[in-house]
């Protein structure tokens, strides 16, 4: 089993930056992921760690430390349509090549002028 | 590319009644399918995977007989609502694995049972 742990609610200034960490527990531990999802609508892909370290794209930067058991995803230059929840979610390996991602409770960040 | 379709967008059914919901690959295989279901204010919460050709696996307290899966093809597989009750309402959100092994979203199909 798996226990992710994620803020739940998150405010942050427009064109500020913001850090939302995630942790978790898990055994057969094969990639960390990130989503952003907006109300009512589907979670999109925003990054995958599966080694230690930091992974840029864009705005948008999700580190990974296997050892400690954390992840955190860095959003630079804040708009406001970033205002959304972000979903760490773990991906376990379950044996016989498959396996299983388990979604944390997500953080809801709200971006104000 | 990496497309996912999920129909219907949005359904209202009566008590009682049982609501199909189909989730598709627009432009790859996939071999593995996901069915997720997220209540207002939660997270995702896994159903059940689904494997083409093969029974699906589910969840811990997730009813079998009750949400019945099949994945006839590697482009498409479908939930089934059976004997829906007002607090199965809720967001239903399919994923399917790319050879990649990247998971990629449907929109997501909203079920609201009166």
């Amino acid at each position: 089993g798996q226990n992710i742990d994620q803020p739940t609610e998150m405010t942050a200034t427009e064109g500020a930056i913001v850090q939302i960490n995630c942790t978790y527990q898990t055994s057969g531990f094969n990639g960390l992921f990130w989503y952003q999802q907006h109300a009512g609508e589907a979670p999109t892909f925003l990054s995958y760690n599966v080694l230690d370290g930091l992974e840029e794209k864009g705005r948008f930067s999700s580190f990974l430390s296997r050892s400690k058991g954390y992840s955190y995803l860095l959003l630079k230059e804040l708009q406001m349509k970033d205002s959304a929840s972000y979903l760490c979610a773990v991906r376990e390996d379950s044996g016989a090549g498959s396996y299983q991602l388990t979604f944390g409770k997500g953080t809801k960040l709200s971006v104000i002028p | 590319g990496a497309v996912v379709s999920q129909h219907p967008s949005r359904v209202i059914c009566k008590s009682g009644t049982s609501v199909k919901i189909e989730c598709r690959s627009l432009d790859f295989q996939a071999t593995t399918m996901f069915w997720y279901r997220q209540f207002p204010k939660q997270s995702l919460m896994l159903m059940a995977t689904s494997n083409e050709g093969s029974k699906a696996t589910y969840e811990q307290g997730v009813e079998k007989d009750k949400f019945l899966i099949n994945h006839a093809s590697l482009t498409l597989s479908t939930l089934t609502v059976t004997s829906a009750h007002p607090e199965d309402s809720s967001f239903y959100i399919c994923s399917a694995r790319g050879d990649d092994y990247e998971q990629y979203f449907g929109p997501g199909t909203r079920l609201t049972v009166t």
